[in-house]
């Protein structure tokens, strides 16, 4: 259980045009989903909090205008990036807490996103 | 907001022998500390965890061990195997509320020569 579907895979995609990345929560409901960005050899950062509803919480340094999120429903939460540039080349992933007898975090499979 | 340092950066070891991976955390509300392995190009798989109310935890060949008062918790990896090389991150959050995020150490890639 507390599975996250997160898609796509791997996307490879022109400078200055946009990719949508989503995470659906497939047997449980995520009201908050955390998008975090890991370069190569690095670690998790994390990018910005989904809350189902409201809007995203960012970290400094991320430009809310270029990943746009949206959470519209408590089983769906989307990642833009907008105009995307070469240094947006990434592995996108997300997170949702969970319950299963204890709190716990869940993982989406990751995005592979280059920019070329 | 909460920090997590995480040491050694790499870490190679023999077939058979132990590893151990050390973090520290500045947030004493902090009250579970997950820790990851992540093969390349994966999401982060869940290999052991601890809650702030036991100061040792143990599955078979890992064991973590939480020390509340220096704030500090570490991965212990007894008769290495090949498959264990991987990178590894510690994680620190409060679980209270939904949206306190994970945060997490930097990362330890752990290599075992066979």
């Amino acid at each position: 259980g507390a599975v996250v579907s997160q898609h796509p895979s791997r996307v490879i995609c022109k400078s200055g045009t946009s990719v949508k990345i989503e995470c659906r929560s497939l047997d449980f409901q995520a009201t908050t989903m955390f998008w975090y960005r890991q370069f190569p050899k690095q670690s998790l950062m994390l990018m910005a909090t989904s809350n189902e509803g409201s809007k995203a919480t960012y970290e400094q340094g991320v430009e809310k205008d270029k990943f746009l999120i949206n959470h519209a429903s408590l089983t769906l939460s989307t990642l833009t990036v907008t105009s995307a540039h070469p240094e947006d080349s990434s592995f996108y992933i997300c997170s949702a807490r969970v319950w299963t007898g204890n709190y716990g975090y869940t993982f989406g499979s990751g995005t592979r996103l280059t920019v070329v | 907001g909460e920090n997590v340092e995480q040491h050694p950066s790499t870490l190679s070891v023999q077939e058979g022998d132990s590893a151990v991976i050390k973090c520290t955390y500045s947030d004493s509300a902090s009250n579970y500390f997950p820790w990851y392995k992540q093969e390349l190009g994966k999401r982060p798989q869940l290999i052991i965890d601890i809650r702030s109310n036991v100061g040792e935890k143990k599955d078979q060949r890992i064991a973590v061990t939480l020390n509340k008062t220096a704030k500090h918790f570490s991965l212990h990896i007894t008769e290495t195997q090949p498959e264990d090389s991987a990178v590894y991150f510690c994680a620190a959050t409060m679980t209270n509320n939904a949206g306190n995020m994970l945060t997490f150490g930097g990362g330890t890639r752990l290599m075992v020569k066979p």
